[in-house]
């Protein structure tokens, strides 16, 4: 099961900063928060990611709360071509292995 | 610099036939993930490879699936006998040796039609 947790949909106007929960209440120390977005049927594509530290890259700015236990991904100045469904994904580690189990994501919907 | 590979694009088989789906990772990744996501619902973890080892075949269907990454050579998924419930999108993924930070690179995926 995927280890975190999202509203499934938000709207957003266009121009107008993004602001994407995420819940991980139960994540480890030492794993990394993942955010990717999947336009329309396309392969998901990578945001951002971060341990501690908040984290801003050309996409997105990551922030991440001290406890580590949520975390909000912010669009700073959404467009029509930022409409997705944007995924939180904390690794799964299992018998010494890890892989990432997406959970429903959030339907971003970005207006005109 | 190439991202991940997949091929085909398409892919449509009668029940009973075989699907071959193709992964090419990126350059240096040896580690690669396919995920299957059915129409309207989220990416399904099927399994985990690295060079010529499965490491992790926990979402796997335990018949007609099976998967591969050869020393050399494409990833392959191979569907044998398919049914229209097989009908999906698989997407192939690699991240690179070691490293707990690295992400996944996704490719664009092979959107299979059993008819």
């Amino acid at each position: 099961d995927a280890k975190t947790t999202q509203p499934p949909s938000m709207d957003c106007a266009e121009g107008r900063a993004a602001n994407l929960p995420c819940n991980h209440s139960t994540i480890s120390g030492n794993e990394y928060v993942y955010w990717y977005r999947q336009i329309h049927s396309q392969g998901p594509q990578y945001i951002i990611h971060g341990l501690k530290n908040n984290e801003t890259n050309e996409m997105a700015s990551l922030i991440i709360t001290e406890d580590r236990k949520s975390s909000t991904l912010i669009l700073p100045h959404a467009t029509l071509r930022d409409t997705a469904v944007y995924y939180c994904i904390v690794r799964v580690t299992t018998s010494g292995t890890y892989k990432y189990i997406f959970g429903t994501g959030t339907r971003l919907k970005v207006l005109a | 610099n190439a991202g991940v590979m997949q091929n085909p694009r398409h892919l449509v088989r009668r029940r009973g036939q075989e699907a071959r789906l193709r992964c090419s990772p990126v350059k240096g990744h040896s580690h690669v993930y396919w995920y299957r996501q059915l129409p309207e619902e989220g990416l399904k973890f099927m399994v985990y490879l690295q060079k010529e080892n499965i490491i992790d075949e926990s979402g796997m269907p335990k018949e007609r699936f099976s998967a591969e990454f050869p020393k050399e050579g494409p990833s392959i998924l191979r569907i044998q006998q398919v049914v229209r419930g097989d009908s999906a999108a698989y997407f192939c993924a690699s991240s690179p040796p070691g490293g707990k930070s690295y992400g996944y690179t996704f490719g664009s995926g092979t959107r299979l039609t059993v008819v």
